[in-house]
């Protein structure tokens, strides 16, 4: 089945810690995006890339990282630099370059709590 | 004004009721548009995309009023498993990212 995966689906971290969440695609998308979703909140972008070894900051980029060295995976590191982590994680995909162009598909998220 | 914006309800509706949800959008150049369905503390999924003046699936029918930026979402003969929050995405054309901008969601709950 193609699709996105994401994982783990739960993780707890203590404060000062950084964690890296996972998303792996096999769609061939070439766009990939990372959200972060609080309760009552819309979706914030943190970061995406259209491109292999390419990316760019998003909305909330602060206290976070990314890579891209692979087109199907884009791994999200939350740092302890960032203030209040605590939060559901989306990862999405697109199979344009263009952003905005071609709709998002979403992985299942991550459920990050900082005790 | 925001740049997505969505009235977040709740919409309680009785089943067979038909509801409509609108979705304003600031941006003049966007020309995309998209409403996705979250379930409760799941990932949003793709209901609709709006490239043009219209779609319409099923019992669902999503428009595009360009003129006064707005796009809606009909749905007909409601039914429980309806019950959902609908979120409207616009892409930001033109913008420093030329990504999806999302609103924050209109909650639905369908009753018996």
């Amino acid at each position: 089945d193609g699709g996105i995966t994401q994982s783990p689906k739960y993780l707890f971290r203590k404060e000062g810690q950084n964690v890296t969440l996972s998303c792996e695609q096999n769609l061939n998308h070439d766009a990939m995006y990372w959200y972060r979703q609080d309760p009552g909140q819309g979706l914030r972008l943190i970061y995406y890339s259209q491109i292999v070894n390419d990316f760019q900051k998003g909305d909330i980029a602060e206290g976070y990282s990314v890579s891209r060295e692979k087109k199907e995976s884009f791994p999200l590191t939350v740092t302890s630099a960032q203030k209040n982590p605590t939060a559901f994680y989306l990862c999405a995909s697109s199979i344009g370059t263009r952003g905005g162009w071609n709709e998002q598909f979403f992985g299942p998220g991550t459920r990050l709590t900082v005790l | 004004r925001k740049e997505v914006e969505q009235d977040p309800g709740p919409f309680n509706v009785p089943e067979g009721a038909t509801v409509a949800f609108n979705c304003t959008y600031s941006n003049s150049a966007s020309q995309s548009f998209f409403w996705y369905r979250q379930d409760c503390r799941k990932e949003p999924k793709l209901l609709m995309s709006v490239y043009s003046s219209g779609n319409e699936d099923g019992r669902f029918t999503a428009q595009l009023n360009r003129a006064s930026q707005y796009i809606s979402l009909l749905i007909r003969d409601s039914k429980l498993s309806d019950s959902a929050t609908y979120l409207c995405a616009v892409n930001n054309y033109g913008g420093s990212q030329g990504n999806l901008i999302f609103g924050k969601g209109t909650k639905l709950s369908v009753k018996p």
